[in-house]
């Protein structure tokens, strides 16, 4: 079946400790999201790709970076975690062809940071 | 710039009984209307989505929802609610058919009780 993949589901890593998260797709998707999400919050965009076009969202801290070396993966960096950057990190395409921009997500990686 | 608003953040319901989960949302434009559903520390899957013809949509899961353009609604219904529906319920508007302008509600808690 075709999908979103982030691995891995689960992730520890300590205060200023860089981490990196990554997502594959296998529906050939040309746009690729991240979101962080908080406990009992909606999501909240912090990129996109549209190929390889990045776009930024305007309030996203420069500690998170992201690279997309090829159609189908995508990586979110954290340089430096606080502990306020423990969430859900969802990650979502979406053709980018004319049908309401459905997106489709993976699992989620929650991020602990100690 | 369009906003998406759901009234209820927790809505209890006993199991069998019906279940109607509001979304309003506000845009200058037509818009495409989605809803998905968040089960715990999983990433979001979508239960339907509007983006022209019939205003009744049908979902999966028994769930279904009605556009209606003049009240700017776009509320979800389920006649018979299981165990199985508890989970956080996410109402999404695109004002783009290419999905470059995507927002989520604040979501709806669904509780089903035995």
């Amino acid at each position: 079946d075709a999908m979103v993949i982030q691995n891995p589901r689960y992730q520890v890593t300590q205060f200023g400790k860089p981490v990196t998260l990554s997502c594959s797709q296998t529906l050939n998707h040309n746009v690729m999201y991240w979101y962080q999400q908080k406990s009992s919050q909606a999501p909240k965009l912090l990129f996109h790709y549209y190929d390889k076009d990045f776009n930024n969202e305007a309030d996203t801290p420069d500690n998170f970076q992201s690279r997309r070396p090829n159609t189908s993966f995508c990586f979110l960096d954290i340089r430096s975690p606080g502990l306020g950057d423990a969430a859900m990190y969802l990650c979502a395409t979406s053709t980018g062809l004319a049908g309401g921009g459905e997106q489709y997500f993976g699992p989620g990686t929650r991020l602990t940071v100690t | 710039a369009q906003s998406v608003t759901q009234l209820d953040s927790q809505v209890p319901v006993f199991e069998e009984a019906p279940v109607e989960l509001r979304c309003n949302y506000s845009s200058s434009v037509s818009v495409y209307l989605f809803w998905y559903v968040q089960y715990p520390n999983q990433g979001l899957q979508l239960l339907l989505k509007y983006l022209s013809g019939s205003t009744l949509v049908k979902g999966i899961n028994g769930f279904e929802a009605e556009f209606n353009k003049s009240q700017t609604s776009f509320h979800l219904r389920k006649p018979s609610v299981h165990i199985s529906d508890t989970a956080e319920y996410f109402c999404a508007v695109s004002e783009d058919n290419y999905g470059q302008n995507f927002v989520f509600g604040p979501g709806t808690r669904l509780s089903v009780l035995p």
